[in-house]
């Protein structure tokens, strides 16, 4: 158990639609971090958060957006749905106490469905 | 651009053995690298890592090696256990002069051990 936690375990949506992805660090992590697996792409980088800014984007789609929260947990909103973003999403974090930590360590995904 | 490549999509070795699993990276700003293991339905597991300053790093079973002028990593696992038999994932960040702080990935090993 990594420590990260993440909410649902699998979603099933329809194209167009909106979903929210939830994940809480491992206690005292100040980065989350947001990974996409496809099985074309492998893990891909998303966006990372760190104390509630955004300090990294990658190869994140304008319909998708992220922020963390006061209490650190991060959300990742995905939008206008499309059937190639059907995937696994993973949440990473990183830095206990901010020190600089370079190790992720993932939580256990969600899997999007969209039809 | 596949900036990590991981050229062996399977392997398959012998319980008791060793087992190689290769890396190649094309960044040559990359200067911290990783391997992750994971098993199906789980998020990736944190294994090793090591730095452009070193050469190796071991860890248990486990032993990391970089080539930093062939721009090559190889994780070695001795003995191969069954419990070893996951997807092999190879990273890579760069830490030095800032950047994203989004790991790149190899799009992974399926490594078998078999009886």
């Amino acid at each position: 158990d990594s420590g990260v936690t993440q909410t649902p375990k699998h979603l099933i949506t329809a194209t167009g639609q909106r979903v929210t992805l939830r994940c809480s660090p491992r206690s005292g992590d100040l980065s989350v971090y947001w990974y996409q697996q496809s099985l074309d792409q492998g893990l891909q980088f998303l966006i990372q958060y760190y104390n509630g800014e955004e300090r990294a984007k990658g190869n994140i789609l304008e319909r998708f957006s992220a922020q963390q929260f006061p209490d650190l947990h991060s959300e990742l909103n995905l939008s206008s749905l499309e059937l190639g973003d059907s995937a696994l999403y993973f949440c990473a974090s990183s830095g206990e106490g901010g020190t600089p930590v370079y190790e992720q360590y993932f939580g256990p995904g969600t899997r999007l469905t969209v039809t | 651009d596949q900036q990590v490549k991981q050229n062996s999509p399977s392997l398959s070795v012998q319980e008791g053995r060793i087992s190689i699993l290769n890396c190649d990276y094309t960044n040559s700003m990359f200067d911290y690298f990783l391997w992750y293991k994971k098993y199906p339905a789980e998020g990736p597991t944190f294994l090793i890592s090591i730095s452009s300053i070193k050469d190796k790093n071991e860890d248990g079973r486990f032993t990391v090696f970089l080539n930093k002028s062939a721009k090559h990593l190889s994780l070695h696992i001795v003995p191969s256990q069954p419990g070893d038999s996951a997807v092999y994932f190879c990273a890579a960040k760069r830490v030095r002069g800032g950047g994203a702080d989004g790991l790149t990935f190899g799009k992974g090993t399926h490594l078998i051990i078999q009886p």
